[in-house]
């Protein structure tokens, strides 16, 4: 049983790159999150997603795109990477009911030069 | 501003200790608090309170949430090595017509043999 599955696990990029990360859940759940998680500062939420075909920014969207063309999936994408974006990534799902970000993924570990 | 605020930031016990962490909360239009545990990788979900005064309880795990003075504890009992992890109070809140989970910066636990 996969259950939320990220991938890369890890990536270096140089300042200005873009890059995709991407989210799959296997539970049929209706909500996914984007989260980074960094040293002293918890859980932040990136963007967020109800549903196949719909978005929504979190707390902290700026420099970050996303995408739901299909249920399962959710990516995320940085256009032009800046080191302050240096983070471990991770993706959540929950269901309709529980909405709560009940499965995460092992993270993407993400260093920007 | 939204806060979720956990304490202490870390600890470190014997194995067969009890431990007690604590978040506190300041929000508008709280729904429920979630606790998960963080060890290597992915949080994973504990508990969900939504009632005053109603213990949850899972195994060596119980947590209990006062909503008049907005705060909410997790008790581990009989401490095990396998505790060892960073547990993560988040606070479910309703605003601008959607549901959004607002994240401590956890208590990391370290249980010695």
């Amino acid at each position: 049983n996969a259950g939320v599955t990220q991938t890369p696990k890890f990536r270096v990029l140089k300042t200005g790159q873009s890059m995709t990360l991407l989210c799959a859940q296997d539970m049929n759940h209706e909500y996914m999150y984007w989260y980074r998680q960094d040293p002293g500062m918890g859980l932040r939420l990136i963007h967020y997603s109800v549903g196949e075909g719909t978005t929504a920014k979190g707390e902290v969207p700026d420099g970050y795109n996303v995408s739901r063309l299909k249920k399962q999936n959710f990516l995320l994408g940085l256009e032009s990477a800046a080191p302050s974006q240096t983070s471990v990534y991770f993706c959540a799902s929950g269901d309709k009911q529980e909405r709560k970000p009940q499965h995460f993924g092992d993270g993407t570990r993400l260093s920007i030069l | 501003e939204d806060k979720v605020v956990q304490s202490p930031l870390s600890l470190v016990v014997h194995e067969g200790d009890t431990v007690t962490l604590n978040c506190s909360y300041e929000v508008t239009n709280f729904r429920s608090l979630l606790w998960y545990k963080q060890e290597k990788k992915a949080p994973t979900f504990l508990f969900m309170l939504t009632s005053s005064g109603i213990e949850k309880k899972s195994g060596r795990l119980s947590s209990i949430l006062d909503k008049k003075e907005l705060f909410s504890i997790l008790n581990i009992t009989a401490t095990q090595t396998g505790d060892s992890a960073v547990y993560l109070c988040a606070v479910e809140v309703f605003t601008s017509g959607t549901y959004k989970y607002i994240f401590g910066t956890g208590t990391r636990l370290k249980v010695l043999a």
